[in-house]
């Protein structure tokens, strides 16, 4: 596609359940990065990134309830298990080439509600 | 790590008169430093970007300017328009495998 997808737009979960969160980079895209952000335009804060298939940095993920996983270097998922009210946010991706000096290009993001 | 400072955090100019957003960053390895505007419920969008070897770089009204030895770098907006109101967010990037490290944000506001 000519952008980062991101599916679904929005989605409202009730507390304890788990929901997955899907990123489709642009294509030939390398890197892909995942990003929390609080609602209402808050600091967009990192939690996890890829290089293809390999997971090489998750250090921002808040807990051992989210993981992430891009299997085949392409779509990524971010799966977060018993949700929580806190994990309400927007989660951005984001996908680039791998050699440095380049933007990160972002999709529209998944708005996350937790009741 | 890196670690990037943005001020200030809120801002607001009359329509026409300028803006200036500034941000600071640790690691002297950093070589890459691009601003992103976000409008309210839209995705961070890039607006312009420097390189190290590069001092300042304009794009119509927008234009970056890089001092590496103090590291920081700003954002300079001329002749405020409505629809530059928003959140900007710059960043930081060091390696080859492209990480960003972002401000924490500057909600933007120009008053007709």
């Amino acid at each position: 596609g000519a952008g980062v997808s991101q599916s679904p737009r929005y989605k409202v979960a009730k507390r304890g359940q788990d929901v997955a969160l899907r990123c489709d980079p642009i294509s030939g895209h390398v890197s892909l990065f995942w990003y929390q952000q609080a609602l209402g335009q808050g600091p967009v804060e990192f939690l996890t990134y890829f290089q293809n298939e390999a997971q090489l940095d998750k250090s921002g993920l808040p807990s051992d309830r989210f993981f992430a996983e891009r299997p085949e270097g392409s779509v990524s998922t971010l799966k977060i298990q018993r949700t929580q009210q806190e994990d309400s946010a927007v989660y951005l991706c984001a996908s680039s080439s791998w050699t440095g000096e380049q933007p990160q290009h972002f999709g529209d993001g998944t708005r996350l509600s937790i009741l | 790590g890196e670690n990037v400072e943005q001020h200030p955090s809120t801002l607001s100019v009359q329509e026409g008169d300028s803006a200036v957003i500034k941000c600071t960053y640790s690691d002297s390895a950093s070589n890459y430093f691009p601003w992103y505007k976000q409008e309210l419920g839209k995705r961070p969008q890039l607006i312009i970007d420097i390189r190290s070897n590069v001092g300042e770089k304009k794009d119509q009204r927008i234009a970056v300017t890089l001092n590496k030895t103090a590291k920081h770098f700003s954002l300079h907006i001329t002749e405020t328009q409505p629809e530059d109101s928003a959140v900007y967010f710059c960043a930081a990037s060091e390696d080859t495998g492209n990480q960003f490290y972002f401000g924490t944000g500057t909600s933007l506001t120009v008053i007709p």
